[in-house]
């Protein structure tokens, strides 16, 4: 089993629908990492969480440490949100982070 | 965005070829790490390192070396390439370990034939 599971591994919706990822993990942790994998290859930091909930314009990042287990919310979906999204935890224990397989999204218009 | 540059950007060798890929930074950033990305496995971190000359294995080691000589450049050797190391190889930079954004290279894109 992975320490870090997402779901769903695929994901399509229509343009203007709310869409949830979600990720658990199975360590203890400092922080959790919301990623975005744009399909040009390019790797950008959406979101670091410790606790509560995080938003940047129509995205929003929850966790629950005590479950264990991190939210990725999109509102009114767009095309341009097609991307693949990682969650990654960085280890109490160490210096590294450790990757979910990832969220491949499509949004059609 | 961070100042991370790699190169190549892609390149394509023969097995049994050595390759070095390089990352700079201009962000003074202490830690910097390579990770490669395969289809159906996650980002896997080959090594790390916290500093000038010190560095430290990830999970995915075997037939890597990596230097670090400056602040500013990671260097990752293949010491004789294999199909297997087919990949996509990023490169990230974090000002400390766990609690701090990484942020990541453009990417290598290598074919070993």
């Amino acid at each position: 089993k992975n320490e870090v599971e997402q779901s769903p591994q695929n994901l399509t919706a229509q343009e203007g629908e709310f869409i949830t990822i979600n990720c658990s993990y199975s360590v203890g942790i400092s922080a959790l990492h919301w990623l975005q994998q744009h399909p040009g290859g390019g790797i950008v930091s959406l979101f670091m969480l410790s606790s509560g909930k995080k938003k940047h314009g129509r995205l929003i990042a929850t966790i629950n440490i005590q479950e264990k287990h991190s939210s990725l919310h999109i509102t009114a979906s767009h095309p341009r949100d097609s991307a693949v999204y990682i969650c990654a935890v960085g280890e109490t224990s160490g210096s590294r982070l450790t990757f979910g397989e990832g969220t491949q999204l499509t949004v059609n218009p | 965005d961070a100042g991370i540059t790699q190169s190549p950007r892609h390149k394509v060798t023969e097995t049994g070829t050595p390759v070095t890929l390089r990352c700079h930074q201009t962000e003074n950033h202490r830690y910097m790490y390579w990770y490669r990305q395969d289809p159906g496995h996650g980002l896997r971190l080959i090594h790390y390192s916290y500093g000038v000359k010190d560095t430290d294995k990830g999970e995915v080691s075997d037939g890597y070396s990596v230097s670090r000589s400056k602040t500013e450049d990671f260097l990752l050797t293949l010491e004789s390439a294999t199909s297997s190391q087919t990949s996509v190889y990023f490169c990230a930079i974090s000002y400390s370990s766990g609690i701090y954004e990484q942020y990541f290279g453009p990417g290598t894109r290598l074919t070993v034939t």
